[in-house]
This record gives structure tokens, sequence and C-alpha cells, in this order.
């Protein structure tokens, strides 16, 4: 899996974006970027996850930059809810999930 | 159910007993894995399983650890002679195809807390 670099800790007021920055500049040409969370005491949940194209869905957006290098996950109105561990994983067929440190996302009211 | 179950929720051992946690994953589910999650770190692989053949036990970290999934569905980690580093949340996760064909999601359950004492 690709090695990716995360911001340790972010604060994000309630009802604002959140935007969660990872450096993936060791991804490879086939390996997804896969965004998990996980809340205090659940196990990690699938959030969002592409590969060349920004991808949106039910939960949020990820805006991958065009040298794949990076990507952004978006929050667009976080909620206290939201407050999580956000993990950034780069990954291809044939390798297990790599989790790295993460960022701790705090929504503040 | 609609998720992948794990079971006990809490396991408190005495150092030294033996532990059989267990994961029913998504029914039909052909992946499965076992991660351990120490506190304040991120989740670390075990296994994999592709339905009853253990593919990858690279992670495991001592031969006390044992996994098996007979029938290829519901799987038990099983831990022999308890250990204090032993003590984590240990997390099952399973993902609808093998583990060969990418851009798919794997889904993970709420975890077991084993606790060495």
């Amino acid at each position: 899996d690709a090695k990716t670099t995360q911001p340790p800790s972010m604060d994000c007021a309630e009802g604002r974006a959140a935007n969660l920055p990872c450096n993936h500049s060791t991804i490879s040409g086939n390996e997804y970027v896969y965004w998990y969370r996980q809340i205090h005491s659940q196990g990690p949940q699938y959030i969002i996850h592409g590969l060349k194209n920004n991808e949106t869905n039910e939960m949020a957006s990820l805006i991958i930059t065009e040298d794949r290098k990076s990507s952004t996950l978006i929050l667009p109105h976080a909620t206290l809810r939201d407050t999580a561990v956000y993990y950034c994983i780069g990954n291809n067929a044939g390798n297990m999930l790599t989790f790295g440190g993460g960022t701790r996302l705090m929504v503040k009211p | 159910g609609a998720g992948v179950s794990q079971s006990p929720r809490y396991k408190v051992a005495k150092r030294g007993q033996d532990v059989a946690l267990r994961c029913d994953p998504i029914s039909g589910h052909v992946s499965l894995f076992w991660y351990q999650q120490a506190l304040g770190q991120g989740p670390e692989f075990l296994t994999y399983f592709q339905n009853e053949a253990q593919l990858d036990k690279s992670g495991l970290p001592s031969d006390r650890f044992f996994a098996e999934r007979p029938e290829g569905s519901v799987s038990t980690l099983k831990i022999q002679r308890t250990q204090q580093e032993d003590s984590a949340v240990y997390l099952c996760a399973s993902n609808a195809v093998p583990i060969v064909i990418s851009g798919t999601e794997a889904f993970f359950g709420q975890g077991t807390r084993l606790t060495v004492v």
C-alpha cells in the first residue's frame, strides 16, 4: 500500500465544511484512495473511495488531484456526530488495508 | 444480520487463559479479515480468509494466535495462553469479493475488546 500522510488532528465548527487532507505521493497507478473513519469505541466505517476521478456519495466528497499525489475528503456540513478519527489509505488488489495514524477530527458547537 | 457481528463485545481473561473471539460476516461475503487495534493506534492486519481458505496469516504475532473459518462463513480467532500484551480490540471485516478484485469496500464489525489481567 502507498504510504499516506495526514495531519494528526483538526477542528471544525459544526455546520461548516470539514476538509481533511491526505498526501500519498508514492501511490501507484492501480491503487485506490480509500477513506474510513472510526468513531470512539466502534469499528472503522467505510466512507468513500476513488481512483482518478472525484467521487461523491451521501456521506462525503473525495477530491483527488490530477497527479494523484494528494486528496481531500470533504464533509459538507459537519455535525457533532462526525467527530472521529479519519483514515486515508492507498490500496490495490491483493493488499490488506494498512491504517496509519489518521486525523482526529473534532467538530465543535 | 445486515452488518458484521462480533462476540463477545468485551472479554476479560486472566493471563494464561485461552480465549475465542467470534465473527459473523455479512452473509455471502467471500473475504474475511482480522485486525488488532492497540489503544491509540490504527488497526493492524492479522489474517485473511477467502471463503474457508486462510490465504494470508502473516500478521499473526505469534503461534499462540490461531484463526479458522471452516465453512466459509463464521470465523473464530483463538488466542492461547493469553498475555498482557494481547490486550487490544480485535476487529473483523468482510468484503463481498476476493481480495484480488480492486475497488471494493470492506465492512467492519464493532470489535471485541480483550483485556488480559
